[in-house]
């Protein structure tokens, strides 16, 4: 019965590589979203997903590209990994912000 | 334009002594606010929220916040810190089409 889930929990993959992580919500949400906290806890949206709107943040590589197959799913796609890509990454879902989000939680991606 | 300041990036507590994190907001609208509990490699989990309603609002695990419009603030409180309550806190303020998020406060509970 978890609201928001997230797979892997870990992940451990060499440079150059691609990854995917998934992302389901059972709360009937209609906004989805992927942050990414560096080591200093900092957390940075990367998408937000609303009825097939994908608003993207500018800073984030175009390595990196959410699918949503359907209202209740989001992946996260990362194409040639980089040392830097390594992060702990948050699936959220919303109904309206002001409601605030529930979080996933979290995929550690380490990238060596 | 929307911000968020934690003035304290830690903060350390006695078990059993009052806490107090600072947050205080920037918003062109009347913004919704929340407070985030991150434990170690966990989650986030949400542990109160500011939706224009009461300005004192009570939260999980004995928290509440008290918003002030005047001050911009919105700091959070817990009248007996537990061992259990160390973890990072972040603050938020969102309208409709924005969320941001706080740079986060790390509380450290000593026995």
């Amino acid at each position: 019965d978890t609201a928001v889930s997230q797979t892997p929990k870990y992940l451990v993959t060499q440079m150059g590589n691609d990854k995917s992580i998934k992302c389901e919500q059972n709360l009937g949400h209609d906004t989805m979203y992927w942050y990414k906290q560096d080591s200093k806890k900092f957390l940075k949206i990367m998408f937000s997903y609303n009825n097939k709107e994908l608003i993207i943040n500018e800073t984030v590589p175009n390595r990196f590209s959410p699918k949503s197959p359907d209202k209740a799913h989001l992946n996260l796609h990362i194409n040639s990994l980089e040392l830097g890509d390594s992060a702990v990454y948050f699936c959220a879902s919303s109904h309206r912000q002001q409601y605030g989000y529930t979080f996933g939680s979290g995929t550690r991606l380490t990238v060596v | 334009a929307q911000s968020v300041t934690q003035l304290d990036s830690h903060v350390s507590v006695s078990e059993g002594t009052p806490v107090l994190l600072r947050c205080n907001y920037s918003s062109s609208y009347s913004p919704s606010l929340f407070w985030y509990v991150q434990h170690p490699n966990k989650g986030l989990q949400l542990l109160l929220k500011y939706t224009s309603a009461a300005t004192l609002v009570k939260g999980i695990n004995g928290f509440e916040a008290e918003f002030k419009k005047s001050e911009t603030s919105f700091h959070l409180t817990k009248p007996s810190a537990h061992m259990s309550d160390a973890a990072e806190y972040f603050c938020v303020v969102s309208d409709d089409n924005d969320m941001r998020f706080g740079a986060g406060t790390r509380l450290t509970v000593k026995p």
